[in-house]
């Protein structure tokens, strides 16, 4: 059984670039969820994406968009970046668009200069 | 307004005695909360998970209780160990966009 991986692990943009992270999900998992950790925060959601479809999205402007694959796997594109989108970026599967027991990765930390 | 809030931003206990952690909500009616571990520049790691209906949940050291008249939930750590350091965050779901609510965490340190 694979756990979640997400890439890259760290990465350094400046303001108004834009970025592409990635995550594969937990064998067997149709569900991806990212969200979006400050430091000293607990995580915030950003959306969801179900079966290729986004399935739920949280309190986050359009640069911030997704897309899932066949495969499941997913990624989280952001545009126009801000200084205020450095955080580190987690992603979590789950079954059937369950938020129980979610199963994350260790994140990519966004530095935006 | 909607809020979570964990009892402080960090507690510090010696091995062996029982550390207690609380999560307070506001204006949330949860179906179930969950209570993850995460470490320093990892992602959160799933701990338990209790339903409404259910007074408490054990898993090994581990107990959760979820009172949905208070509005709160305790988790603790009994005999606690240095290994146990780590920040504890409760969540639940809001029904709203498949979005789940976490709080700030709170950061554990057990001391030898």
């Amino acid at each position: 059984e694979t756990g979640v991986t997400q890439s890259p692990t760290h990465l350094i943009k400046t303001r108004g670039q834009q970025v592409t992270l990635r995550c594969s999900s937990q064998s067997g998992h149709n569900t991806v969820s990212w969200y979006q950790q400050a430091l000293g925060q607990g995580p915030q959601f950003i959306f969801q994406y179900y079966r290729e479809e986004e399935n739920g999205r949280g309190n986050f402007p359009p640069r911030f968009s997704g897309l899932q694959f066949p495969n499941y796997s997913s990624e989280l594109n952001v545009n126009a970046l801000e200084l205020d989108d450095s955080a580190l970026y987690l992603c979590a599967s789950s079954m059937d668009r369950s938020n129980e027991k979610l199963f994350f990765g260790s994140g990519t930390q966004l530095s935006v200069l | 307004s909607q809020k979570i809030e964990q009892n402080s931003e960090a507690l510090n206990i010696q091995e062996g005695k029982t550390a207690t952690l609380t999560c307070n909500y506001t204006n949330y009616s949860p179906a179930y909360l969950q209570w993850y571990r995460q470490d320093p520049g990892r992602g959160p790691v799933f701990l338990l998970l209790i339903r409404e209906n259910e007074k408490e949940k054990r898993k090994e050291r581990l107990k959760v209780t979820f009172d949905t008249t208070l509005k709160q939930s305790l988790f603790h750590i009994t005999a606690s160990q240095p290994a146990d350091s780590a920040t504890y965050l409760c969540a639940l779901d809001t029904y709203n966009n498949n979005d789940m609510r976490f709080g700030a965490g709170t950061r554990l340190t057990v001391k030898p």
